[in-house]
């Protein structure tokens, strides 16, 4: 089955200064990335995802990068503030079966 | 969005007694749900795909008879913790996915469990 590697498990930056959350995962079939962000206590909210036919995508200050030769996607968030600290979580799967979750970033944005 | 209603948010119970959990769409059918668990400062584990009218289907290391899944109609599945015991304490998530689609799914806002 599908496995999710993500790093680093916490992040720590200035604001203003961009962070990047990287994952590996090993299921070539997969072809749907999604990033959620999870405030404490909170659902997860989806901020942006990825199909595999796309290399890369961009929201505003929040984008993602697929790279399926190496089987690995990346989120970047660039001109941080502190309302972006939270912990986040990417996710790969593939159609309409289940959603595999990596281990998760806890990311503090310090004033 | 599609809407994910669960409930309760949160619930304490006692030791050896069993707890009921929700999960409905709102605004959609959802032929397949999903139930995930996540422990304080760790990921969503899939617990199981809960399928309409017929049996859920468990992953690895799930107990199938001390967690058990309804899914009794489109729009919600339950979750019955029986005879729950402290280390069952913990925030349980369900999620379901539009009919047809492939990607997003929506999230309940998950059910805090602590068991004395």
């Amino acid at each position: 089955g599908e496995n999710v590697e993500q790093h680093p498990s916490t992040l720590s930056v200035q604001e203003g200064d961009s962070a990047v959350i990287k994952c590996t995962y090993s299921d070539s079939a997969s072809n749907y990335f999604p990033w959620y962000k999870q405030e404490l206590g909170k659902r997860p909210q989806l901020i942006i995802d990825i199909r595999s036919n796309v290399g890369e995508k961009k929201d505003q200050r929040i984008a993602v990068t697929l790279n399926k030769t190496a089987k690995h996607f990346s989120l970047h968030i660039t001109e941080t503030q502190p309302e972006d600290s939270a912990v986040y979580f990417c996710a790969a799967t593939q159609g309409a079966q289940k959603l595999v979750f990596g281990q998760g970033t806890r990311l503090t944005i310090n004033p | 969005g599609a809407v994910v209603s669960q409930h309760p948010s949160w619930v304490i119970c006692k030791s050896g007694t069993s707890v009921k959990i929700e999960c409905r769409s709102l605004d959609f059918q959802a032929t397949t749900m999903f139930w995930y668990r996540q422990f304080p400062k760790q990921s969503l584990m899939l617990m199981a795909t809960s399928n309409e009218g017929s049996k859920a289907t468990y992953e690895q290391g799930v107990e199938k008879d001390k967690f058990l899944i309804n899914h009794a109609s489109l729009t919600l599945s339950t979750l019955t913790v029986t005879s729950a015991h402290p280390e069952d304490s913990s925030f349980y998530i369900c999620s379901a996915r539009l009919e047809g689609a492939s990607g997003e799914l929506f999230f309940g806002e998950g059910s805090r469990l602590t068991v004395l």
